[in-house]
């Protein structure tokens, strides 16, 4: 079975301090995404990448940075991390587009801002 | 912004077939549709995903109406562990078809009643 593992499942941070969120992935998958979670809201996409060193801006990248220097690891950057980021994050894997494979997410880590 | 619509919830006796219907009547003739379902405080599991034929695995079945304009996920006899907020979701190719990404929107709790 494909595995997405985040590293940290609950994180308290202070306002201000710059937040590593990390995934990892086992099978071998192109693309990674990160995406967040608000009640309400539903999923929404902060950034994805298609290949090593390659990232896009999602819909709502504001105030987030990403790094994918390894096929199997992408990380969620917070700058500076601010109260509004409160906020279940979610990493999920795919195949490329060529893949029938469906999207495998990980259990997510609830951040909180204080 | 999502290119799905859902109920936002519905009810199911335990046994009973659930039918979730969904909405993408935007949808472009190569996105497919994917179903996913997430229990609360875990990531979005995958179920089921169609291009424009009917799709059966062992979780659910999933229909297509012929002009792709709507869908609808079938759990044959739902069980108490089926309640989860159920998501429609388009995956639309990006970058010239290179990669993809899945737009959600806020989902249908079903509650599977006793």
């Amino acid at each position: 079975d494909v595995k997405v593992t985040q590293s940290s499942r609950y994180l308290v941070k202070r306002t201000g301090e710059k937040v590593f969120l990390e995934c990892v992935q086992d099978m071998d998958h192109e693309n990674m995404f990160w995406y967040r979670q608000d009640p309400g809201l539903g999923l929404r996409l902060i950034y994805f990448s298609y290949d090593v060193k390659m990232k896009e801006k999602g819909d709502i990248p504001e105030g987030y940075s990403v790094s994918r220097e390894k096929k199997e690891r992408f990380s969620l950057i917070l700058e500076s991390a601010s109260t509004n980021q409160t906020s279940m994050y979610l990493c999920a894997s795919s195949p490329s587009s060529k893949g029938r494979g469906g999207y495998t997410f990980g259990s997510g880590t609830r951040l909180t801002v204080v | 912004d999502a290119k799905t619509t859902q109920p936002t919830s519905m009810d199911c006796a335990e046994g009973r077939a659930a039918n979730l219907p969904c909405n993408h009547s935007t949808i472009s003739g190569n996105e497919y549709v994917y179903w996913y379902r997430q229990i609360h405080s875990q990531g979005p599991q995958y179920i089921i995903h169609g291009l424009k034929n009917n799709e059966t695995n062992e979780m659910a079945s999933l229909i297509i109406t012929e002009d792709r304009k709507s869908s609808t996920l079938i759990l044959p006899h739902a069980t108490l562990r089926d309640t989860a907020v159920y998501y429609c979701i388009v995956r639309v190719p990006t970058y010239g078809g290179a990669t993809n990404k899945l737009i959600f929107g806020t989902g249908t709790l079903l509650a599977v009643q006793p």
